[in-house]
Parts: structure tokens; C-alpha cells; sequence
């Protein structure tokens, strides 16, 4: 299975600023995905982060909120711009392994206030 | 400890008995369904998954068995463990729509000594 790692694991942030997430994997995966889990609930898929190309958001979500970058197979970003409260959550990346399961990172808990 | 669980259903049970979580998924289009651990303050963990073209698959101590008829999907703990004690969701997986989960309300298992 694919070792996932994030950056950071928990962060405070005042409403108006923007938190960068960073996503590092093991070993090189075709691909990538950014989801989001708001307190008490279960995981909603935010976008598929596609290397060397723009990320493709579902819908509800747009790239100014949450620009995506993967420069590479084994890292991608995740930034929550302009954050306010309502952007406090879980936010979590996967990566579908040589056998087709998908593995999630740990996690980055985001309080904005 | 981390606010993951705490508006889901919850099923408490003794430890060493069984445990039967439920799910219901609604497309019918969907091939490939999943089951995941999440205990607090972690990432989801892969327990185990199920193709379409069957409808019983058993682990180490887990089975799942899926009905397609009625769209409905159940996780099988055998002889629950005080470590089970975690939220559980499924998720069905559209390989025709890149891999992606939509994961399904989840459940929180509590085991009592």
C-alpha cells in the first residue's frame, strides 16, 4: 500500500487568509484526489488532481477557492483560499494503488476562525 | 479527540459478539464498493472491497456481502475487538468515471468491554 503524508496535520487560521496543504506519496500514482470532511459528516470529493494539467473540480467547487497543483506523481496542493468558517474541516488526499485501492492520508484539520 | 462521527448512527456492541453495519447506495451503475475504517484523528483506513460480479467476499474477520437487487451493501465483524471501535463508511467507486468514491453517511461502532 501507498505511504501518504501531509502538511500540516492540524492548523488555526483567521478568516480572509488562504492555507496551503501539501500531499506527498511514497511511490509514483497515476492518480490523486482531494476530498473534504466536515465536522460529524462523511467525505465529499472535492476535485481530481491531474498532473501536468488543471485539476477537474465536482461540482460545488471552483478553482479560485481551491486551487490544486500537481507538479509530479508523488506530491500535490491543495490551497483553501479566503477562508472563512464554514471551510473548517478535514482535508483529506487519496491515491488509487496498482491493485485499484484507493489509500488516504492522514488528514489536515482545519479550524478557521 | 477529533469531531469525526459524532452525528452518525451508532451501533454498540459487546465485545466478542458480531457486528453488521448497513449501507444503501442508490446508482445502480456503480461496479466497485468499498468498506473503510476511520478511527479519530486519522485518515480512512481500506478494510475491504467488493466487485459487482459477486456478491460475498470475506477477510480476516470482516465479510461483506452485496446485494444488488435491493442496492444494498452490509460489513460483517466477526468477534468485535475493543480496536473496531471506529466510524465505518462504504463507498462505491464508478471506474467508468475515474475512479472516484462517493462515500455513503457511515456508521460509529462502539465496543463495550
Amino acid at each position: 500500500s501507498a505511504v501518504i503524508s501531509q502538511k500540516p496535520s492540524r492548523d488555526i487560521c483567521q478568516r480572509g487568509t488562504s492555507l496551503t496543504i501539501q500531499c506527498q506519496v511514497d511511490s509514483q500514482v497515476t492518480m490523486m484526489f482531494w476530498y473534504r470532511q466536515q465536522p460529524g459528516q462523511s467525505l465529499t470529493l472535492i476535485a481530481t488532481a491531474n498532473q501536468g494539467s488543471e485539476a477537474t473540480y465536482e461540482s460545488g467547487f471552483v478553482i479560485d477557492k481551491f486551487p490544486i497543483s500537481r507538479p509530479n506523481l508523488t506530491f500535490s496542493t491543495l490551497t483553501v483560499s479566503n477562508m472563512s468558517p464554514e471551510d473548517s474541516s478535514i482535508y483529506l488526499c487519496s491515491v488509487v494503488g496498482a491493485s485499484n485501492e484507493q489509500f488516504f492520508g492522514p488528514g489536515t484539520r482545519l479550524t478557521v476562525l | 479527540g477529533e469531531s469525526v462521527g459524532l452525528h452518525l448512527p451508532t451501533l454498540s456492541v459487546q465485545e466478542g459478539d458480531n457486528s453488521i453495519i448497513n449501507c444503501a447506495y442508490s446508482n445502480s451503475a456503480s461496479d466497485y464498493f468499498i468498506w473503510y475504517k476511520q478511527e479519530s484523528g486519522k485518515g480512512p483506513q481500506f478494510i475491504i472491497d467488493i466487485r459487482s460480479n459477486m456478491d460475498k467476499r470475506q477477510g480476516q474477520r470482516v465479510t461483506v456481502l452485496l446485494n444488488k437487487t435491493v442496492k444494498h451493501l452490509s460489513l460483517q465483524i466477526a468477534a468485535t475487538q475493543p480496536g473496531d471501535s471506529a466510524v465505518y463508511f462504504c463507498a462505491e467507486n464508478g471506474q467508468a468515471a475515474g475512479n472516484k468514491l462517493t462515500f455513503g453517511g457511515g456508521t460509529r461502532v462502539l465496543v463495550k468491554p
